[in-house]
């Protein structure tokens, strides 16, 4: 079956420090996958996606993302965080039909 | 466009009460999907359309039915409400899921007491 893990639920990061959120599926076809990220009292917000092609994707406000199939890893990273990339962060998989399945949530917070 | 519109945004039911919560957009996407989010637990799919007349069960249908007679409408019935019911709900549409992901509406919070 499918499923996606995130490994820690809460992260605790300094402002200015790397940012890494850890995120491993499990899928037998090559797989497609996104992470979104949610602020508190907020719906979902597309951070970035991994479809095809190149395994290196950037997305929206800083964050990147590198597709490892060797390692079924797809990890979330920013050089620099900020204050405003305080929220929770959803990894998700998509492999047949319409269901996009998500992880746990990792929930970042930034100290000043 | 207004995109993904959830109504109501809050509701408080009583246990065996039922409801339908409400779940339209305007984007002609033809996949929806509708989610609960739990602490801890991340969200986890109840059901979802591939295209109007077309629904299936995902990871947590119990207790839950849906219909999809339209591109537009994805209303979420709860036959019977539970306290487990208690969530926060998603309702989600996409042009491609594989490409595109979910658009995500802004969720209904619902207690069940």
């Amino acid at each position: 079956a499918q499923s996606v893990t995130q490994l820690g639920s809460h992260v605790s990061v300094s402002e200015g420090a790397l940012v890494l959120l850890r995120c491993n599926y499990s899928s037998s076809v090559p797989p497609y996958l996104f992470w979104y990220v949610q602020y508190p009292n907020q719906g979902l917000q597309l951070l970035l996606k991994y479809t095809t092609g190149a395994t290196l994707v950037k997305g929206i406000n800083g964050f990147e993302a590198e597709f490892k199939k060797s390692e079924t890893s797809f990890h979330l990273t920013k050089p620099s965080a900020h204050m405003s990339d305080a929220a929770e962060y959803f990894c998700a998989h998509y492999n047949q039909g319409g269901k996009l399945i998500f992880g746990q949530g990792t929930e970042l917070s930034v100290k000043p | 466009n207004a995109g993904v519109t959830q109504t109501p945004k809050f509701q408080v039911l009583k246990t065996g009460q039922s409801m339908t919560l409400q779940c339209a957009q305007d984007m002609n996407h033809e996949y929806m999907s509708w989610y609960r989010q739990d602490p801890g637990m991340g969200l986890r799919l109840i059901h979802y359309s591939v295209g109007a007349g077309i629904t299936d069960q995902g990871e947590v249908p119990n207790g839950y039915n849906v219909s999809r007679s339209t591109t537009e409408d994805f209303p979420l019935r709860l036959l019977s409400a539970a306290p487990s019911q208690t969530s926060v709900y998603f309702c989600a549409s996409s042009y491609g899921v594989s490409n595109y992901g979910y658009t995500f509406g802004s969720g209904t919070r619902l207690t069940v007491v």
